[in-house]
């Protein structure tokens, strides 16, 4: 069974500039969640999505970033524009149902300069 | 709000000890308790789950404790392997379904 896909696997950007990750949930994966993971810190959530529709999206810093799940399948993750405090790296998980056991993609490693 | 914390932050054993890590929450109204472990530049691996209503969990040398009561988990490690060297998170989820992360435990597994 192929896993949670992601790319790219790292971005270098510099301030104010644009990013988008994409993320391929586990198929049949009705949830799809997108983490921000801090060098040293344990992930945070940003949006969670069920299908097609936003469940939690109370951590996302929206006048930046942006996620959309066109079709409750694939999924997008937009920054504009990247601030240093940005750099982390993004994970895309996906579970079955809204509750249960998460499985995760490797994450985008970004880099704001 | 949950706040998950583990202790301790970083853990360095000699290979063959038996190990504890520890997690601690502040909202024992979970649904979930899981346990992550994630290898550097690496995505997380669902390691154990323990559903609200369980004690604890176990698969191979891994055993997984919940205590809602106290708000306390803990993951034992039986005769550790240097390949057990990574970053070890818990998780809860909550009404709202969100999984609340702690900070993790580096554990290093000296040969």
């Amino acid at each position: 069974e192929a896993g949670v896909a992601q790319s790219p696997r790292y971005k270098i950007i510099e301030k104010r500039q644009s990013v988008a990750f994409w993320c391929n949930p586990i198929s049949g994966h009705a949830t799809l969640y997108w983490y921000q993971q801090i060098l040293g810190q344990g992930p945070k959530l940003l949006i969670q999505f069920q299908n097609n529709g936003v469940v939690d999206d109370s951590q996302l810093p929206k006048d930046r970033f942006s996620a959309e799940r066109l079709k409750g399948v694939d999924s997008t993750l937009k920054i504009q524009p990247a601030k240093l405090e940005d750099s982390a790296v993004y994970l895309c998980a996906s579970s079955f149902a809204i509750t249960g056991e998460l499985f995760f993609g490797e994450g985008s490693r970004l880099t704001v300069l | 709000k949950q706040e998950v914390t583990q202790i301790p932050a970083a853990l360095s054993v000699p290979e063959g000890e038996n190990l504890v890590l520890n997690c601690s929450f502040t909202d024992s109204a979970i649904y979930n308790l899981q346990w992550f472990r994630q290898d550097p530049g690496k995505g997380l691996t669902s390691l154990l789950l323990i559903q609200s209503s369980q004690r604890e969990q176990t698969s191979g040398r891994l055993n997984a404790s919940l205590d809602k009561s106290s708000g306390r988990s803990t993951l034992y490690i039986a005769a550790s392997q240097p390949g057990d060297s990574a970053t070890y998170l818990c998780a809860t989820e909550t009404s709202g379904s969100r999984l609340t992360f702690g900070e993790g435990t580096q554990l290093t597994v000296n040969p």
